[in-house]
C-alpha cells in the first residue's frame, strides 16, 4: 500500500515571499500521479498542480511549482511571490496508474500568508 | 451549472438515526468516491465507484453503505449513525485514471 508524509503540519511565510511545502511518498510502482491539493477556509478541495511520475519535466502552474525527485519518492510544492490568498491548507496526494482510481492524501500542511 | 454537488451542506443528527448524505455530478465521471476528513488523518476513502452498480470498500468502510443505480448519483448513509462518525464528507468524481479528482463542497456532519 501507498503511503504519503506530509512532515510540516504548519508554516507560515511573508507575503511576497516563496515557501516550499515538502511531501514524500512510498511506492512500489514505476508510473503513477501526483497531486496537490488547495483547502482553503471555505472548505473546497482545489487542485492545484499535477505531475506524471514517467514525465521527468517538473510541472508548473503560473506561480506553482514542483520539484519531483522519483528516485527519492519527494514531491514537493513551491509557491513564489506568495499572495494573501494562498492561506490555506495544501494535500499532496498519489495517485496510482493501475487498478483503480483510489487517491491516497497526506496529513496536510496549514499555511498562512502573513501580510 | 456542471460541476458535483453535495447535499446537505451540513446536518445534525443524534446516534443510532440512519442518515443519507448526497452526491450529483454533471460531468457523466465513470469514477467516484466518498472521503471523510478529520484532523490529523487528511483525506481518508470511505467507498469508491468505478461504474454505475460496480462499488468498492475503501480505508474506513465500517458503518457506511454506498450505491449507484445511476452513473451520476453516489448517496452514502449511514445506517446506525455514532459519535465516531462527525466528520466533514467528500464527494468526488474523476474522469479516468490518471485524471484529477473533482470535488464537492463537502458535508459537516455532526452526531449528538
Amino acid at each position: 500500500a501507498q503511503t504519503v508524509t506530509q512532515s510540516q503540519p504548519e508554516m507560515s511565510v511573508q507575503e511576497a515571499e516563496t515557501v516550499t511545502l515538502s511531501c514524500t511518498y512510498d511506492t512500489s510502482e514505476n508510473n503513477y500521479y501526483l497531486f496537490w491539493y488547495k483547502q482553503p477556509p471555505s472548505r473546497q478541495m482545489i487542485l492545484v498542480i499535477r505531475q506524471e511520475a514517467y514525465k521527468q519535466q517538473n510541472a508548473t502552474e503560473n506561480r506553482f511549482s514542483v520539484n519531483f525527485q522519483k528516485a527519492a519518492k519527494s514531491f514537493s510544492l513551491k509557491i513564489s511571490d506568495s499572495q494573501l490568498g494562498d492561506t490555506a491548507m495544501y494535500f499532496c496526494a498519489f495517485g496510482p496508474n493501475f487498478g483503480n482510481e483510489k487517491l491516497t492524501f497526506g496529513t496536510g500542511t496549514r499555511l498562512t500568508i502573513i501580510p | 451549472d456542471a460541476g458535483i454537488t453535495q447535499s446537505p451542506r451540513y446536518k445534525i443528527t443524534e446516534t443510532g438515526r440512519q442518515v443519507t448524505l448526497m452526491c450529483h455530478q454533471t460531468w457523466s465521471h465513470s469514477y467516484m468516491f466518498w472521503y471523510r476528513q478529520d484532523l490529523g488523518h487528511g483525506l481518508r476513502l470511505i467507498y469508491y465507484s468505478a461504474a454505475a452498480d460496480i462499488t468498492d470498500k475503501g480505508e474506513v468502510p465500517d458503518g457506511y453503505v454506498v450505491s449507484r443505480s445511476k452513473t451520476e448519483n453516489f448517496p452514502l448513509t449511514l445506517e446506525s449513525a455514532t459519535r465516531s462518525q462527525t466528520s466533514v464528507y467528500f464527494c468526488a468524481s474523476s474522469e479516468s485514471r490518471g485524471h484529477p479528482q473533482h470535488f464537492g463542497d463537502g458535508t459537516r456532519l455532526s452526531i449528538l
